[in-house]
Formats: C-alpha cells, structure tokens, sequence
C-alpha cells in the first residue's frame, strides 16, 4: 500500500461544477505537493506546501485552490474548470524541500466535459 | 534554468536482457539530485533510484543502477534482467538545491517495452 493516498482515482465533472481532491500521506513528511499530469507534457508543478505553507505557485489559474489543514492532508478544490484541465492530477510528498526524493500518490485522473 | 532531456520516447527489451534508459540534464545549481521514477499504467509515479550529485559511487536499487556521468551531465538508468512487470513509463527527474529546491523537474519520459 502506498504511503500517499489520492482520491478519488476517477472524476468526471462539468464545467460548472465544485470538485474536490485529497491527497493524504502516512510518511511523517513535511512538504506536499500537487503535480499536473498532461497527455505528452513533463510533469507540472502546481503547488508546493512545505510545514502547512504554500510555498510556491507556479502560476495556476485561481480555478484551481489548494487547502493544505495539516502536513498530513492536502487538497485541491476545482471549480468552472475548462475541458483542457482534464489531466492526471498527482500529490506528492517528500521529507523536505530540498534535494529528497518525493513519493507519489496513485493520481486522479480528471475527465472536464 | 532547470531541464531534463529523455531523448527515446519507447524503448523495446527481451526479457532477461539489461536496457539503458537516456537521460540528460542541464543546471546551474552545484548541489543537486537525480531521480528515476517508473509510472505503471495505474498512473502512480513509484520512486527508483537516487543520485546526489557528490555521491562518487553510481547509485544502485537491486536490478537498478544510475550510470551517473557528471562532466557529461547524463544520468542514465540502466534495468538488469528485464522482467515482463517492468513494462511502463520511465521518467528521469531532478532537483537543485538552490534554484529549484521546491520543484521535481522532469523529462518527457521513455516507454518501455519488455517482450517476452
């Protein structure tokens, strides 16, 4: 099992709807992140917390809105999002920012219809 | 600026053979590290090896080695006696300590093919 839990693995939403996905680590770490996961694209940062603080965005539309309540738990809430935001959302952790590894979660994959 | 270059989009390997996996970085951080990660068509990006960038030994994870060439700026991955399971995407991956430190940058990935 996983130390990085996502749910749910599966969403199908409109346009007009409120979603919400969690991400939940059992790794004791410190930093949690949420990565993007486009048809033949890199990876994307989104958002990086790092002891409950966002530390960085790299420059995501305001549709999308992390929550991170503890170092445990971190969420990503949509809303109005457009057909090309369906993608693979992934959360990851790691025990800091600096240079160790990050550990992912199994990822949600977001269908926008 | 970080990048990282994976210049094989697929990759094929019989079973029991040993394949290299390219990858290529460029930064200007001194301090950095280099990851391999393999996402499996369940879409979970399971962690492989590690590779700080004053570690002097390549590193090694069982059937996994990084042959970490610093001058050449490559940090390659190599699979030892292919298993079937081992079919999924491979995805080379670094990160600075000074300039990238809040960020995993990585390739575009290889798929990799084991045929039986």
């Amino acid at each position: 099992e996983t130390g990085v839990t996502q749910t749910p693995r599966h969403l199908v939403m409109g346009m007009t709807n409120k979603k919400s996905l969690k991400c939940e680590q059992h790794l004791g770490h410190n930093a949690m992140y949420w990565y993007k996961q486009s048809a033949k694209k890199p990876l994307e940062l989104m958002f990086v917390y790092n002891f409950k603080e966002q530390t960085e965005n790299n420059s995501v539309p305001s549709r999308f809105s992390p929550e991170c309540p503890n170092s445990s738990h971190l969420f990503l809430h949509l809303h109005t999002l457009q057909p090309e935001d369906s993608a693979l959302y992934l959360c990851a952790s790691s025990l800091n920012v600096k240079v160790s590894e990050a550990f992912f979660g199994q990822g949600t994959r977001l269908t926008v219809v | 600026a970080q990048k990282i270059t994976q210049t094989q989009p697929g990759m094929f390997v019989q079973e029991k053979e040993a394949v290299t996996l390219d990858c290529t970085y460029d930064t200007s951080d001194q301090s950095y590290g280099l990851f391999w990660y393999k996402q499996p068509s369940s879409g979970e990006m399971i962690f492989l090896i590690y590779q700080g960038s004053y570690d002097e030994q390549n590193a090694t994870e069982g059937r996994y080695s990084l042959n970490f060439q610093k001058a050449r700026k490559s940090a390659n991955l190599v699979i030892s006696a292919s298993q079937l399971g081992d079919s999924a995407m491979y995805f080379c991956a670094m990160r600075g300590a000074q300039t990238g430190a809040n960020n995993l940058f990585f390739g575009t990935g290889t798929r990799l093919t084991v045929i039986p």
